[in-house]
Order: structure tokens, then C-alpha cells, then sequence
């Protein structure tokens, strides 16, 4: 079954550091992996994405690492700005479905 | 292209009384979810239509809810009766055919049941 964990809830960065959130799942099925960003009052928009036979994906200041042995994947923010604070949620993918994570809080601190 | 919509942003109701949330997905989607979002549980997929069929219901949270889409540009969400513990938002999103691909959600619907 689908089963997403994220790690940590909460993370706190300084603005300009790098802030880095981690994903699991269960499903090995699974072949598709987004990352959604949901500020405050907002709907969640897709930031970045990964499919299964791809490692590593980078789009400017965001990336996605994937590990499918290990089953987790990560998103890395660099050179964070205010505007990042953001709920981020990550998802697995897989017969036309996503089961998402709880999110993670992300607070950049000017 | 407006994106998906949904009616009404908000919605505050009392206890007992039937709640129906609408769903315009963005043109040419051929699929469309429904989502709930609380603090304890998260984003939970409740149900999903494809071709205006609906595929997986199993996140549906008991009878008391039902969800339609009678043509491919509009979907509905019933709760009846509508309980407290329904409070929440719930999201409508809708993706293209192919692979699985973005999801794009609507604004929500914050649903209060008193």
C-alpha cells in the first residue's frame, strides 16, 4: 500500500543556507515523485518532479535526488529567500493516482 | 485558461444540513480528484474519475459522502448529513491524459460545520 513519511515536520534556515527535506514511501511500484510547495491560505502547486529512471532533477535553486533502492527522495533548496516559507508536500505516483506526505513546515528566517 | 474552479470558497453550515462543494476542472482534463486537507490527516485522496467515470473510491470516508460528474467539465461533492468532524478544506484537481503527470488544484473550498 501507499505509505509517504516526511522528515523533519518543521525545519527552520537562516535565509541564504540551504534547507533540505526528506520523502519515503513504501509503494516500489511507484514511478512518479513531485514535490508540491502550499503557502499559507493557498492551494499546492507542483515545484518539481522526478520520475522513477531518473537520479537527480534541478530546476535553478531546486532539486529532487531520488533513491529508488532506499525508497526516499529529497528536495534541496539553496540559497534560500523569505519567500520559500512554504508547507511542502511530497507525493508517490502510480497507477494514475499520488498519496501525499504530511508535509513539512519550512521557515526561512531573514 | 482560468485553471480549475471551484465553488463556493467558503462554506459554513450547522450540523445536519446537506453540503455540495462543484468542481469545474481545466479544459481538455480527463481526470479529476477530490482531496481533503486537515492539520491531523493531511491531504487524503478521497475519490477519482477518469473519463467522467469513477475509478477509486476507497478514500471516500463513509456513506455520507458522494461525489458525481455528469459531463467532463463539472464534478460535485456531497456530504449528508454534514457532521463537525467534516470541517476542512477540500481540494478539486484535474490532469491531463498520458502518463502520470501534474496535478493542478483548484483554490479549495473551506468547509466549516458547526
Amino acid at each position: 500500500g501507499e505509505n509517504v513519511e516526511q522528515h523533519p515536520s518543521t525545519l527552520s534556515v537562516q535565509e541564504g543556507d540551504s534547507a533540505v527535506i526528506k520523502c519515503t514511501y513504501s509503494d516500489s511500484a511507484s514511478n512518479y515523485f513531485p514535490w508540491y510547495k502550499q503557502e499559507l491560505g493557498k492551494r499546492p502547486q507542483l515545484i518539481i518532479d522526478i520520475r522513477s529512471n531518473v537520479g537527480e532533477k534541478k530546476d535553478q535553486r531546486i532539486a529532487v535526488t531520488l533513491n529508488k533502492t532506499a525508497k526516499h527522495f529529497s528536495l534541496h533548496i539553496t540559497e534560500t529567500q523569505p519567500e520559500d516559507s512554504a508547507v511542502y508536500f511530497c507525493a508517490e505516483g502510480g497507477n494514475n493516482r499520488l498519496a501525499f506526505g504530511k508535509g513539512n513546515q519550512v521557515v526561512v528566517i531573514p | 485558461d482560468a485553471g480549475v474552479i471551484q465553488s463556493p470558497r467558503h462554506e459554513v453550515t450547522e450540523m445536519g444540513q446537506e453540503v455540495t462543494l462543484r468542481c469545474k476542472p481545466i479544459s481538455g482534463h480527463d481526470y479529476l480528484f477530490w482531496y481533503r486537507q486537515t492539520m491531523m490527516r493531511g491531504l487524503e485522496l478521497l475519490i477519482y474519475f477518469n473519463n467522467n467515470v469513477p475509478i477509486d473510491d476507497s478514500g471516500m470516508p463513509e456513506d455520507r459522502f458522494s461525489a458525481k460528474m455528469p459531463n467532463a467539465s463539472f464534478s460535485t461533492l456531497k456530504i449528508q448529513p454534514s457532521e463537525p468532524r467534516d470541517s476542512a478544506v477540500y481540494f478539486c484537481a484535474s490532469r491531463g491524459q498520458g502518463e502520470v503527470n501534474e496535478q493542478f488544484f483548484g483554490p479549495g473550498t473551506r468547509l466549516t460545520v458547526l
